[in-house]
């Protein structure tokens, strides 16, 4: 079974700080990483995906994410957040690839104050 | 850029009835997807859909519901007869489907509201 873990319902953070949206997955295997943000009434858009090799992975409007093996953490990052940063964001797993079902997190809502 | 579209963006029935929630994938995604948000829960896989056929479904994925690809474009859930726990947004996905990890791209969602 795969399931995914995201800590915290909402992270508030001031505009031009960095922000951590933290995540911890557990995988039989090894595991294939995606995080996804929603905004209101709207899908899930696709950020970033950490498949293999380095651990750092960049994705799109400035947010990277940091794989650690040791700690199955996949933490959401950015270096000064943005008040347009502000939505849902959701982890999620996928243990055979993205052709396979993908599970995700309960979400994090993102709070960026002006 | 290409996107996933979703009809009806809202659609409201009561309980008993059928429904069905039609989708366009993304033109050349091969494997197409169904996921379920219940208000203020995660969002849920229900199934997943390749080469005509399903692949994958969870055990949500009753009796009650089935997914159908019956042109080159459309890719359809229905769902027989409604219930009130139905009441949820759904979102359909697709992927390229090439070897290899493919992210999913969502759709923006029918919100189904069941009376």
């Amino acid at each position: 079974a795969q399931s995914v873990a995201q800590p915290e319902d909402q992270v508030n953070v001031a505009e031009g700080n960095p922000l951590t949206v933290k995540c911890t997955y557990s995988v039989s295997g090894n595991p294939y990483l995606f995080w996804y943000v929603q905004y209101p009434n709207r899908g899930l858009q696709f950020l970033l995906k950490y498949i293999t090799g380095d651990n750092l992975v960049k994705g799109s409007y400035g947010f990277e994410a940091e794989f650690n093996k040791s700690q199955t953490s996949f933490h959401l990052k950015k270096p000064s957040a943005l008040v347009s940063d502000s939505a849902l964001y959701f982890c999620a797993v996928s243990l055979s690839g993205g052709y396979q079902k993908v599970t995700f997190g309960t979400g994090t809502k993102l709070q960026v104050i002006p | 850029e290409p996107e996933v579209t979703q009809t009806p963006s809202h659609q409201v029935t009561q309980m008993g009835q059928e429904v069905i929630l039609r989708c366009v994938p993304i033109s050349n995604h091969l494997y197409f997807y169904w996921y379920r948000q219940i208000l203020g829960q995660k969002v849920e896989f229900l199934v997943s859909f390749y080469n005509n056929e399903i692949s994958e479904k969870s055990e949500i994925f009753d009796d009650q519901f089935s997914v159908e690809r019956p042109d080159g474009s459309n890719f359809t859930l229905k769902i027989r007869s409604t219930k009130l726990e139905d009441s949820a947004m759904y979102f359909c996905a697709s992927s390229v489907g090439l070897a290899g990890p493919n992210e999913q791209f969502f759709g923006p969602g029918t919100r189904l509201t069941v009376l």
